[in-house]
């Protein structure tokens, strides 16, 4: 079974500092990862979705991701984040055809 | 974009009672939903997933009596808590897709249940 896991529950970062939020996935089958970002009093948004080709894939607002199948990582990464992008960030993997498994999330709190 | 609604957004309920919460696909039509449950800074858990006119496929360990699923519709979908318990008390969230692949799944902004 496919499992997620987000080490961090909560990362502070500055106005315009560059921030990574961490994913870890475990997989014996193929593996196809999302990241989601909930804002508050919303629904689950999708930034950005590995499937297959390019390891590094680009998602909306500025964020992208990078797939590591020897780390088994698909971390978040946005060079510059704006107090907008406070929000609540979930990784997910796919299992099987149409399940999704989700990490814990992580808070992404940007203060000026 | 595609719009998923869930109403209502919270609800306050006794023990014994049962709740029903529904989850509207606005704008296009919803082949497939999924219903999660959270709890406080934990994953969403997949409950269910129904496909319209089908009857709901749970996860594991979720009993099918107790979380009553319908999807009679297209565009809505709704989940009952029967005979609710304080331990039913949650955050249950609902999503979906227009095919039949999770790759375009579209989420409601969940509904928070507290049974007393």
């Amino acid at each position: 079974a496919q499992s997620v896991t987000q080490l961090d529950s909560q990362v502070p970062v500055f106005e315009e500092a560059p921030v990574e939020l961490r994913c870890n996935y475990s997989s014996s089958v193929s593996v196809y990862l999302f990241w989601y970002v909930q804002y508050p009093n919303q629904g689950l948004q999708l930034l950005l979705k590995y499937l297959s080709g390019s390891t590094l894939v680009k998602g909306i607002n500025g964020f992208e991701a990078e797939f590591n199948k020897s780390q088994t990582s698909f971390h978040l990464r946005k060079p510059s984040v704006h107090i907008s992008d406070t929000a609540e960030y979930f990784c997910a993997g796919r299992e099987g055809f149409q399940k999704l498994v989700f990490g814990t999330g992580t808070r992404l709190l940007v203060s000026p | 974009g595609a719009v998923v609604s869930q109403h209502p957004s919270w609800v306050i309920c006794k023990s014994g009672t049962s709740v029903k919460i529904e989850c509207r696909s606005l704008d296009f039509q919803a082949t497939t939903m999924f219903w999660y449950r959270q709890f406080p800074k934990q994953s969403l858990m997949l409950m269910a997933t129904s496909n319209e006119g089908s009857k709901a496929t749970y996860e594991q360990g979720v009993e099918k009596d107790k979380f009553l699923i319908n999807h009679a519709s297209l565009t809505l979908s709704t989940l009952t808590v029967t005979s609710a318990h304080p331990e039913d008390s949650s955050f249950y969230i609902c999503s979906a897709a227009d095919g039949q692949s999770t790759d375009t799944q579209y989420f409601g902004p969940g509904t928070r249940l507290t049974v007393l």
